[in-house]
């Protein structure tokens, strides 16, 4: 089956400035997460979709993250605006169920300057 | 707070030898433990998941134990190789089916 797809795979933008990443999962998966990762971190969950519908978005900044799933299967996720501290991967990941494990794409590279 | 912890940051052993990785969880009992592999660069590989009510799993190389009076959770890889060198993460679910991830732990088999 095709992987878990991400673009673009590095991004630089100045501090202030808005930035999008774009995911499309694997085909059936109804569960879709945006993860970050700082260097030398694991990853952090941003937020779940079970289909379109958000399932946990505590830990998203919403003053200046927001993501979305239409249709239930492309996301994605916005930084409006960008902080230096926003600079990690971006990782998103599907799942077809708790047991399955989770498929992860290779990330965007976000460094804000 | 519950949290999940790696408590090596780096393991370097000699190829042909046993790696041992450790993960600890303190203030909860996780349902389900998982380990993925994560090269640099790239996103996190699932490897093995283990339930609470499993001692030991296994998968060629690889295995895993989950101790819950310890708890703890070892991650084995047997007859190790130089492209075994990667980092290790355990993970563990919490809530509806969400993942929380230690800080891994990066291993280099030496040649």
């Amino acid at each position: 089956e095709a992987g878990v797809a991400q673009s673009p795979r590095y991004k630089i933008i100045e501090k202030r400035q808005s930035v999008a990443f774009w995911c499309n999962p694997i085909s059936g998966h109804a569960t879709l997460y945006w993860y970050q990762q700082i260097l030398g971190q694991g990853p952090k969950l941003l937020i779940q979709f079970q289909n379109n519908g958000v399932v946990d978005d505590s830990q998203l900044p919403k003053d200046r993250f927001s993501a979305e799933r239409l249709k239930g299967v492309d996301s994605t996720l916005k930084i409006q605006p960008a902080k230096l501290e926003d600079s990690a991967v971006y990782l998103c990941a599907s799942s077809r169920g708790q047991i399955y494990g989770y498929t992860f794409g290779s990330g965007t590279r976000l460094t804000v300057v | 707070s519950q949290k999940i912890e790696q408590n090596s940051e780096a393991l370097n052993i000699q190829e042909g030898k046993t790696a041992t990785l450790t993960c600890n969880y303190t203030n909860y009992s996780p349902a389900y433990l998982q380990w993925y592999r994560q090269d640099p660069g790239r996103g996190p590989v699932f490897l093995l998941l283990i339930r609470e009510n499993e001692k030991e799993k296994r998968k060629e190389r690889l295995k895993v134990t989950f101790d819950t009076t310890l708890k703890q959770s070892l991650f084995h890889i047997t007859a190790s190789q130089p492209a075994d060198s990667a980092t290790y993460l355990c993970a563990d679910h919490r809530g509806a089916n969400n993942l929380f991830f230690g800080t891994g732990t990066r291993l280099t088999v030496i040649p």
